[in-house]
């Protein structure tokens, strides 16, 4: 079934970094682009990033620009978030999640398939 | 950027009721717009998008309604397991924005 499986959350001191991945199964991985959306404890969700199905275009957050950076591995079907500079505020569940549709743009259509999210704390 | 409010913030009903959320985007976002449904510890679910599509497998008495800036979403008769927070988010421009949600729980 169409899946996704996020990994390498934990505990990390402020100033590190970390990077998560998100595993895809079930589709074709490199047809569709993929967003990173986060969800701080108790509180709303949080867009951060998008990547084009062919990984040439992207788009952050300013919550995130310049520190954390998207990438993907169409051949293994993985996503990435490199997160550097990690603060406090960076502490959520971070998830990954699939457009809806196939396509250069990356916009009109929603996230259609999500993982379970991945936890990162950020604390000394 | 783009910024989403939701009202109400909260909503207490019982099984049964019929059940309007608002959704208002800050500027036209004509009908680029989805509604999610997400329960405690758990990933959100698109239920509607562009406005008024319900996504395949979603139960009919969800509906979405709205255009340009000011969206509904009606749930008609609520069950027991619509009891969740439900986001909007315009997909009309980046930075993708979702609302600030709706939390629904039991009256």
């Amino acid at each position: 079934q169409v899946q996704l499986v996020e990994s390498g959350g934990g505990v990390v001191q402020p100033g590190r970094s970390l990077r998560i991945s998100c595993a895809a199964s079930g589709f074709i991985f490199g047809n569709y682009a993929m967003f990173w959306v986060r969800q701080a404890p108790g509180k709303g969700l949080e867009w951060l990033a998008v990547l084009s199905y062919d990984g040439n275009y992207k788009h952050y957050a300013d919550s995130v620009k310049g520190r954390f950076t998207i990438s993907r591995d169409n051949s293994n079907s993985t996503l990435y978030l490199q997160m550097n500079s990690l603060r406090a505020e960076d502490t959520a569940v971070y998830y990954c999640a699939r457009r809806s549709n196939t396509g250069i743009t990356l916009l009109w259509d929603p996230m259609d398939v999500w993982g379970q999210g991945t936890t990162v704390a950020v604390s000394s | 950027d783009i910024q989403m409010t939701q009202s109400p913030s909260f909503l207490s009903a019982s099984v049964g009721d019929r059940v309007t959320i608002t959704c208002r985007a800050s500027q036209d976002i004509h009908t680029y717009l989805a509604w999610y449904q997400q329960e405690p510890g758990k990933a959100p679910k698109v239920l509607i998008y562009g406005a008024s599509t319900l996504k395949s497998g979603v139960p009919s008495r969800f509906s979405g309604s709205g255009s340009g800036t000011t969206f509904t979403l009606t749930i008609s008769s609520l069950q027991p397991e619509d009891f969740a927070t439900y986001y909007c988010q315009q997909i009309h421009a980046y930075p993708l924005t979702f609302g600030p949600g709706t939390k629904l729980d039991f009256k």
